[in-house]
């Protein structure tokens, strides 16, 4: 089964506006990770941020974990027709080595 | 350096025949990881090897085995296929085992089963 959920399963925007997704999980976690996917290709890996961190900025995103809620969201800023594509977080635990679990992804579609 | 290789990319089996997928990960990573993808389950995952042990594996049938040769580059089989089988599989690696690390997926390889 998922741990986590992702919020919006789709999401439509204008090019320049900013995309927000959410995504919640089950249990403690040791780290979150977000990824990037176009058209069921491979995964591209975005952002790592860590249990004991509350804010991670890699250029145009930025990525908030709140470990109280069991909840994380990733921020695209000024979306660009590129970032069309899927957008999974997945979450890695102590005990699970590198296994990681995936939420169901968010469709993001970003219209020129 | 070079990313993770998946081959073959694209595979057309029929039920009951048996497949090989291979995964040569990023230089210097030691630790592979597999993951199937399909619409209704999603991203699953299969198995994890480091130094050529399986160190962790998801809840899939026996069917599905995997390997690890001391350079590293990890094979999957599935016997028996069944028209569930068909996915897209990918694999991952990092430079150490464990849950701390960045995980780097290859383009996959898509299995399709008539």
């Amino acid at each position: 089964s998922q741990q986590g959920e992702e919020d919006p399963q789709a999401l439509s925007i204008q090019e320049g506006e900013n995309a927000t997704m959410n995504c919640s999980y089950k249990t403690s976690i040791n780290n979150l990770q977000w990824y990037r996917q176009n058209s069921g290709r491979g995964l591209v890996h975005l952002i790592l941020i860590r249990s004991n961190e509350r804010e991670k900025h890699s250029g145009r995103l930025r990525v908030t974990l709140d470990t109280s809620k069991k909840s994380s969201s990733l921020l695209i800023t000024a979306s660009r027709a590129a970032d069309t594509a899927s957008y999974f977080c997945a979450t890695g635990t102590y005990n699970q080595g590198g296994k990681l679990i995936f939420g169901q992804g968010t469709e993001l579609s970003v219209k020129p | 350096k070079a990313g993770v290789t998946q081959t073959p990319r694209y595979l057309i089996k029929t039920r009951g025949q048996q497949v090989t997928l291979s995964c040569s990960p990023i230089s210097g990573h030691r630790s592979v990881s597999w993951y199937q993808q399909t619409p209704g389950q999603g991203l699953q995952f299969l198995f994890e090897y480091f130094s050529e042990t399986q160190r962790n594996k998801g809840n899939f049938p026996g069917r599905f085995s995997g390997r690890q040769f001391s350079n590293s580059r990890s094979e999957m089989n599935v016997s028996t296929l069944e028209l569930g089988d068909s996915a897209l599989y990918l694999c991952a690696s990092s430079p150490l085992q464990g849950s701390q690390e960045t995980q780097y997926f290859g383009p996959g390889t898509r299995l399709l089963v008539l």
